[in-house]
Parts: structure tokens; C-alpha cells; sequence
């Protein structure tokens, strides 16, 4: 998986407690990036990063937030977390725009009861 | 932003035929096209890709079509074995950041 490693890799929690997700990269590639995948949706980015300290919005970013002190840790964070975030996250990340492909990380299966 | 349809959403086949799966996306803008194969448990991994200066690239067994006009794109695997089986996503991207994803083909090769 390209020396990506996310932490942890099954949590159980429950409606409104907070959960941290952490990706850690050895690869030393600029850009990280958190999805979501669902049946039916394929994956869905949630949020980016093109730097440390430097993040985006993704397609669906609504109850999550990240944060990237340091170039092989990006974290994404559901403050409150809901049913509705029940999910598999992937992190992935890229050397360069221009070189497009993105590896994956194994994933981690979020249940929230 | 971007909508990219994908079908079939299963596809079984019997190994050395070939199989095809298509995707269609909305934004005209959208200029990279990455299809992935994702197997039971894992990450999904780039297989092949396209750029919308580009209409067909082939690496061995597999191909990737792209027809601009009619904004679609096909991924095309021919001899097809056992390993092939996986869950298969094409994705469309205007930015080369935000990548928009299809729902997803599970294929399945029978010996």
C-alpha cells in the first residue's frame, strides 16, 4: 500500500462522541487526501491536503474536519459523530498533480451505533 | 460539480472472454480518467489511465477508450482470469485533486 498506514483499522463508537482517524505516509508525497465509501457511491473525497497547514474542502466535508501538522500525518476528525458516518475511510495520497495517480491506504470501517 | 455514472454494477464472465465496463460523466472540463481495482479488504489501486488528449491506451490485457463528445469512457479487459475478479471504479477528475468517483462494477471471473 505504498507505506500508507491508517490507525485504526476498525472502530466501534457511538452517536455523538468524537473520533480521530490518523493516516501516515512514509513516502514523503505532498498530497493526502481522506475518502469515504459507501454501497452504491463509490468513493466520495472529503477532504484534502496540498501541504502542511494547507487543506481544502472535498465533495462531501460537511461534520468532518482535518488537520496536517507535519508531511506524513493527516488527520480527519468527526467532532460529533453521527449514523450517517458509518462508513469505510480511505486515505490516499499523490506526489504531484501532474502525476495524478493516488495510492491507497487499507482503510479504516468507522461503525457508529 | 461532476456526476459520473457507472454500469454494469455486477458483470460475470467466463474466463478468456473479455469484459467491458462504462462510465459517463457530466462536466465537459473533467480531463483525467483513472480506473482502479479494488479486491475484498484492500485500497483501491490505479489499474490504467487516460487523458482527455488521448482516445485509447492499452497496457497488455486491458484498455481504456475515451470518447469525448459523447463523454464516455470504457475499460476494456480482454483474456480474462480468476484474478481479474475485483470491484472496479472508473473516476473523472477537472483539477486532478478532486477526483469524482463511479459506484463501482464487481467483477467475476468463473474458471
Amino acid at each position: 500500500d505504498a507505506g500508507i498506514t491508517q490507525s485504526p483499522r476498525h472502530k466501534v463508537t457511538e452517536t455523538g462522541t468524537p473520533v480521530t482517524l490518523r493516516c501516515h505516509q512514509t513516502e514523503n508525497h505532498r498530497y493526502m487526501y481522506w475518502y469515504r465509501q459507501d454501497p452504491g457511491h463509490g468513493l466520495r473525497l472529503i477532504h484534502y491536503s496540498y501541504g502542511v497547514k494547507d487543506t481544502d474542502k472535498g465533495e462531501v466535508s460537511d461534520g468532518y474536519s482535518v488537520s496536517r501538522s507535519k508531511t506524513e500525518d493527516f488527520l480527519l476528525t468527526l467532532e460529533s459523530a453521527t449514523s450517517s458516518q458509518t462508513s469505510v475511510y480511505f486515505c490516499a495520497i499523490s506526489e504531484s498533480t501532474a502525476d495524478n495517480e493516488q495510492f491507497f491506504g487499507p482503510g479504516t470501517r468507522l461503525t457508529v451505533l | 460539480g461532476e456526476n459520473v455514472e457507472q454500469h454494469p454494477s455486477t458483470l460475470s464472465v467466463q474466463e478468456g472472454d473479455s469484459a467491458v465496463i462504462k462510465c459517463t460523466y457530466s462536466d465537459s472540463a473533467s480531463n483525467y480518467f483513472p480506473w482502479y481495482k479494488q479486491e475484498l479488504g484492500k485500497g483501491p489501486q490505479l489499474i490504467i489511465d487516460i487523458r482527455s488528449n488521448v482516445g485509447e491506451k492499452k497496457d497488455q490485457r486491458i484498455a481504456v477508450t475515451l470518447n469525448k463528445t459523447a463523454k464516455h469512457f470504457s475499460l476494456h479487459i480482454t483474456e480474462t482470469q480468476p484474478e481479474d475478479s475485483a470491484v472496479y471504479f472508473c473516476a473523472a477528475s477537472i483539477d486532478f485533486n478532486k477526483f469524482y468517483f463511479g459506484s463501482g462494477t464487481k467483477l467475476n471471473v468463473k474458471p
